[in-house]
């Protein structure tokens, strides 16, 4: 069955520390790969996206991520985690033929100051 | 170029009362997702849409839910006789044709009492 999950309900870093949230995913070919952050009470936002193509992907707010497929991961990362990180983060797949979504159970990212 | 809109943002209803939550995508999308957001869960897909067609409404529940887009105006998700298990927040999402990159809206939050 298709499925994707974040190890990680909650991560505490404090500001300035690297972070590096996981995602593995469950799929017999190369997935569309997403991550999404979501403040309280908001809607989601993209922060980035794999496609095909080099397996390190830019994202927005200083993000990055690296698909390593003999892993089947695709984890999140951002060297110098600033205050306004705090929220929860949703990797996310999809296979291309099925448009829909499938969502991991989310990562709760709480930072220090 | 604004984003995905929802509206209302919260919506309170009572048991047995219908709920109509609306969305309208992106300019330029002609594909919107309804998502599902149950209290300490993940994300889960509802319904895919084009307009004027439903194209994958695997995650509806079978009954009292349904969802359109028509030619003209939102897109419409509906629920009747609302229960307290709708409680929940319902996200929509929007993309553009030949493109897997969906964008969110903020969500209507749904309280059935």
């Amino acid at each position: 069955a298709q499925s994707v999950t974040q190890p990680d309900i909650h991560i505490t870093v404090s500001e300035g520390a690297s972070l590096e949230l996981r995602c593995n995913y469950s799929y017999g070919a190369t997935p569309y790969l997403f991550w999404y952050v979501q403040s309280p009470g908001q809607g989601l936002q993209l922060l980035l996206k794999y496609f095909s193509g080099d397996t390190l992907v830019q994202g927005i707010k200083g993000f990055e991520a690296e698909f390593k497929r003999s892993q089947s991961s695709f984890n999140l990362r951002k060297p110098s985690v600033h205050w306004s990180d705090a929220a929860e983060y949703f990797c996310a797949f999809s296979s291309g033929s099925a448009r829909q979504l499938t969502f991991g159970s989310g990562t709760q990212l709480t930072v220090l100051p | 170029n604004a984003g995905v809109m929802q509206n209302p943002r919260h919506l309170v209803r009572r048991r047995g009362q219908e709920a109509r939550l609306r969305c309208s995508p992106m300019k330029g999308h002609s594909h919107v997702y309804w998502y599902r957001q149950l209290p300490e869960e993940g994300l889960k897909f509802m319904v895919y849409l084009q307009k004027e067609n439903i194209i994958d409404e695997s995650g509806m529940p079978k009954e009292r839910f349904s969802a359109e887009f028509p030619k003209e105006g939102p897109s419409i998700l509906r629920i009747q006789q609302v229960v307290r298990g709708d409680s929940a927040a319902y996200f929509c999402a929007s993309s553009e044709t030949g493109t897997d990159t969906q964008y969110f809206g903020p969500g209507t939050r749904l309280t059935v009492l």
